[in-house]
């Protein structure tokens, strides 16, 4: 079964500093790789799929396919990135696999 | 996009009684997804709900515990059965908007079972 591992459960940066949130997963094929938003009192939201390879509000995520990883990056963080992100992955039924999230603190 | 709502947004209940979540949908979608968020834990799928046919349930879910109607597709229910303070979490609803990859989710229902 198609596993994620997100290995930190508390990420705290400075305004301004870089961010990378990390996300490792299982799967023997190709994946389909997601990583999910939610801010104070919203509700869970999708940021970005690999497959886009769009930037969205400055965070990427490249799919390396070596280490199995989906890893998530902004080089500029800012106060408003503070949230829960969750890295996830299709289960080839078109449901997700969550990994355990990591909660962002940007501090001014 | 969906927008999804679902009833009731919380409810505090006693143990061995039962609550059934709704959760409607402002389009036609095929598939939902129900999913449970213990506390501190991520989201784990329940089961997927397609209309006209019985629920897929995920391992370690039971449609004796966790029954899922699905009478059309805008709205479908989930009720938590014989209730136990494990079952406390925030349940949550999920459809694929139209056309797209993106799942769109429901605000969420807190459940505290004393």
């Amino acid at each position: 079964a198609q596993r994620v591992t997100q290995p930190e459960k508390l990420l705290s940066v400075f305004k301004g500093a870089p961010v990378e949130l990390k996300c490792n997963y299982s799967y023997s094929g190709s994946p389909e790789l997601f990583w999910y938003v939610q801010y104070s009192r919203q509700r869970l939201q999708l940021l970005l799929r690999h497959i886009s390879r769009e930037s969205i509000k400055g965070f990427t995520a490249d799919l390396n396919k070596g280490e199995t990883s989906f890893h998530l990056k902004k080089p500029f963080a800012q106060e408003e990135d503070s949230a829960m992100y969750y890295c996830a992955t299709d289960t080839g039924r078109r449901a997700l696999t969550f990994g355990s999230g990591t909660r962002l603190q940007v501090q001014p | 996009s969906a927008v999804i709502s679902q009833k009731p947004s919380r409810d505090i209940c006693q143990r061995g009684t039962s609550l059934t979540i709704q959760c409607q949908v402002d389009s036609q979608v095929t598939m939902m997804f129900w999913y449970r968020q213990q506390p501190g834990q991520s989201l784990t799928l329940i089961a997927t709900a397609n209309q006209g046919s019985e629920a897929t349930y995920e391992s370690g879910f039971v449609i004796d515990k966790f029954p899922i109607s699905r009478p059309n597709l805008t709205f479908s229910t989930l009720t938590v059965s014989n209730m136990s303070p494990e079952d406390s979490s925030i349940y949550l609803c999920s459809v694929f908007g139209t056309g797209t990859y993106e799942q769109y989710f429901g605000p969420g229902t807190r459940l505290t079972v004393t």
